[in-house]
Formats: structure tokens, sequence, C-alpha cells
């Protein structure tokens, strides 16, 4: 079963810049999560999609970040205009819509794309 | 309060030692736990999950969960170098299926030879 797919593997750009990520999720994956990661913290929820609409975007800076899901595959996450504090990983997850206390909670993820903002 | 409090370490335990990670969470209402390991550089890798009181053993790694004390922890047995990596509690805030994962911040685990 082929994983989560994540492009570009790195990004650097310049501050005000604009960049956008890309996931493709585990197929048959109806949950699609980005996180950001700061260096030396745990992964922070920016997004979730549950197909191709928004579940949870509580912690998603909207004034510079957007998000979304076409077709309830593939996602685009996109920073216009980048800051210094963008400079993270920005990991892209999914997992299978389960009713809670199962396996199919499990959120799986991808490599992840090191984003550095100069 | 945070939602999810590790221990940041780094934790550090000689080959062939018990590691024993810890994690609180605030929200009574988590239902399901999670740990994750992530080496340096990589995403995190699922280890293990728990939604039950009580102990659940897998291989080398056993999760014990006290919902009354809000309290879980990893142990690992027979720590290898291979398990020195960041560990991450995760916890599923909100019982529904669209509960949101929140993370600790990791904890450090250092195995030495």
């Amino acid at each position: 079963e082929a994983g989560v797919a994540q492009s570009p593997r790195y990004k650097i750009i310049e501050k005000r810049q604009s960049v956008a990520f890309w996931c493709n999720p585990i197929s048959g994956h109806a949950t699609l999560y980005w996180y950001q990661q700061i260096l030396g913290q745990g992964p922070k929820l920016l997004i979730q999609f549950q197909n191709n609409g928004v579940v949870d975007d509580s912690q998603l800076p909207k004034d510079r970040f957007s998000a979304e899901r076409l077709k309830g595959v593939d996602s685009t996450l996109k920073i216009q205009p980048a800051k210094l504090e963008d400079s993270a990983v920005y990991l892209c997850a999914s997992s299978f819509p389960g009713s809670g206390g199962s396996s199919t909670d499990t959120q799986y993820f991808g490599p992840g794309t090191r984003l550095t903002v100069l | 309060q945070k939602e999810v409090e590790q221990n940041s370490g780094p934790l550090s335990v000689p080959e062939g030692a018990i590691a024993s990670l810890n994690c609180t969470y605030s929200d009574r209402g988590s239902q399901s736990f999670f740990w994750y390991r992530q080496y340096s550089g990589k995403s995190p890798e699922l280890i293990m999950f728990i939604y039950s009181n009580g102990d659940k053993e897998d291989g080398r790694f056993t999760a014990q969960l006290n919902k009354a004390s809000q309290y879980v922890s990893l142990l690992i047995r027979d720590s290898q170098p291979s398990d020195s990596a960041t560990y991450l509690c995760a916890v599923k805030i909100g019982g529904t299926s669209y509960g949101k994962l929140t993370f600790g911040q990791g904890t450090i685990l250092t195995v030495h030879p």
C-alpha cells in the first residue's frame, strides 16, 4: 500500500513570498490533515478535511494560510505572504474515518515539507 | 495548562534497560491515545494506540492508560540504540471520529550502548 505523498520535500523562500505544498493521501482515506511542526515541538494541527469539507481549521492563520481539497483526494496548503515564523516542517496525514476506539483512528504521516523562510 | 504534556527530556538509558515515557492530558473526554516515534529529520510513525484503561503490550512496547489520573505511558523493554528518537504522545480530544488529535512536545530518548 502506498503511503502519504508530499511535495516538495524542501523549500526555501524569502519572507513575503508565497509557497504551496501538495499532498496525496493513502487511497481510501477520507480524512486528511495538515500539521505544522516547529523544531523541538510536537505537530500542531492546522486544518482537517473530511472528504472535501473542512472539519477543523481553528488553528489555521487564515489571514495568510489557505488550504483546499478538491474532489476529496489531493490537497494543497498555501502560505501567502510567508513570515519568518512560518519556518517549519509541514506534515500531511490521512486516516480512514473511524468511529473512535478502533485502529481506523490511526493517522499516517507523509514525509513532510521542510520550509525555510529567510 | 497544556492539553497534552510530556517531559521533553532528554531521557538517557543504557542498552537493555527499560525506558519509561510519560504523558498527561487535560481533557477528561479524551478517548483515544497514541504513541508515535519520530527519528530526527523524519515524520512521525505510529508505535501503539490504546483506548481502554490498563496495559496493552506489543512486542517490547507496553502502553499504559489511567483515565482517572489522565495519564498515559509507554514502556520500552530491552531498549536498543535504534530506539533513540523523539517519542510523541497524541490524544484525540473529543469522542467523535472528527475529534482533533493533539500532540505533546515529545520526549527525546537516547539509548547508549
